[in-house]
Formats: C-alpha cells, sequence, structure tokens
C-alpha cells in the first residue's frame, strides 16, 4: 500500500514570510501524481497545486511551489509572501489510477 | 460550473440509527468517491466509484456502511447502525476519470454519534 507521511502536525509563519510544509510517501511506481491540498475551517478541500511525477520541473501556482524530489520521494510545499488566508489545513496527496491517499495534515498559522 | 454538491451539511444522530448522506458530483465526472476524515487525521478512502460500477470499497466496514451510485451520477453512503467512532466529517469528490487527475471535493457532511 501506498502511504503519504506529513511529519509536521502544525506549523506557523509570520505574515508575509515564507514557509515549507514537507510531505513524503511511499510508491513503487514511477508514474504518478502529487497534490497539495487547503483544507479551511469551512472544511472544502481546494486543490492548490499538483505535481506530474514525470516531470522534472517543479510546479508553480502564483505564491506556491513545491520541491519535487523523485529519489528521494519528497514534496514539500513552499508558501511564499503568506497571508492571513492561508491559514488552514494542508494535505498532501499521492494518486495513481485508482489509488488516490492522503497524509495527516498540516495545520498552518498565519501570524498577523 | 457548479461544485460537488452534499446534504446534509450536519447530521446528529444516536448509536445505533440510521443515517444517510447524498453526493451529486460535477457533471460529467465519472469518478466519485467517498472519505471518512475523523478528526485531527487525513480523509480516508472509504469507496470508489467508476460510472454505477465500485472500483475499490476495501477499507468500507461494510456490515454497517453501504454505497450506491444508481445511473452513475448521484451517490448515497448509508450507516447502520451507527457506532460512536462514525463520528467523522464525509466527503464526497469527483472527478473526470480514474486516472491522474485531480479530485474536487465538496463541502462535506459532519456526523456527530451520540
Amino acid at each position: 500500500a501506498q502511504t503519504v507521511t506529513q511529519s509536521q502536525p502544525e506549523m506557523s509563519v509570520q505574515e508575509a514570510e515564507t514557509v515549507t510544509l514537507s510531505c513524503t510517501y511511499d510508491t513503487s511506481e514511477s508514474d504518478y501524481y502529487l497534490f497539495w491540498y487547503k483544507q479551511p475551517p469551512s472544511r472544502q478541500m481546494i486543490l492548490v497545486i499538483r505535481q506530474e511525477a514525470y516531470k522534472q520541473q517543479n510546479a508553480t501556482e502564483n505564491r506556491f511551489s513545491v520541491n519535487f524530489q523523485k529519489a528521494a520521494k519528497s514534496f514539500s510545499l513552499k508558501i511564499s509572501d503568506s497571508q492571513l488566508g492561508d491559514a488552514a489545513m494542508y494535505f498532501c496527496a499521492y494518486k495513481r489510477g485508482n489509488q488516490f491517499y492522503f497524509g495527516t495534515g498540516t495545520s498552518l498559522t498565519v501570524i498577523p | 460550473e457548479a461544485g460537488v454538491a452534499q446534504s446534509p451539511r450536519y447530521k446528529i444522530i444516536e448509536k445505533r440509527q440510521s443515517v444517510a448522506f447524498w453526493c451529486n458530483p460535477i457533471s460529467g465526472h465519472a469518478t466519485l468517491y467517498w472519505y471518512q476524515q475523523i478528526l485531527g487525521q487525513g480523509p480516508k478512502l472509504l469507496i470508489q466509484f467508476q460510472n454505477n460500477g465500485v472500483v475499490d470499497d476495501s477499507q468500507l466496514p461494510k456490515d454497517r456502511f453501504s454505497a450506491e451510485r444508481l445511473k452513475g451520477v448521484d451517490s448515497t453512503l448509508k450507516i447502520q447502525p451507527a457506532k460512536l467512532e462514525d463520528s467523522a466529517v464525509y466527503l464526497c469528490a469527483s472527478s473526470f476519470t480514474a486516472a491522474n487527475t485531480e479530485a474536487f471535493f465538496g463541502q462535506g457532511t459532519r456526523l456527530t454519534v451520540v
């Protein structure tokens, strides 16, 4: 079974600063997708960013970027210029075909 | 484009009672997922449908949980009888296909079993 590990249950960042959330995963496959989802108190999971494993270039979406290290099976999320609205639970997820697994989440607090 | 719709948003029931949750995925999405998210944990897949067929229900407690997706569109998830440990948020998600595409989530149903 695939596993996704987020080793930081809680993180905090000063507004306008940069924070990095960690994620590692376990797989024997070479072709898969990785995602970061954000879950605010409203509970709705919102896609932040996605990375295709066959692409070497790290994905970027505005203030969000990833550091994808395929050999190390690492997929960290960097949030630049943090804003109060970034406060939420962040989940790392692995998907390949019918398999779609989530980590345990990191709770991000943004300090004004 | 309308998102994934779920109802109800909240439900409180006594243990041993029955409860049902409803999900309407995004139009055209063939794949539908039901997840259970216990407080402080990540979502755990309960069941996955591809159109109206079950693809994966390996983590569904089949003695008390059931789900169906008639006509390959709407889906219902039922718990009968409920236990205290079933208290959780039940998330429905859909994706265009089961292939490597992202899933879109509904707002979830928060179930409290007392």
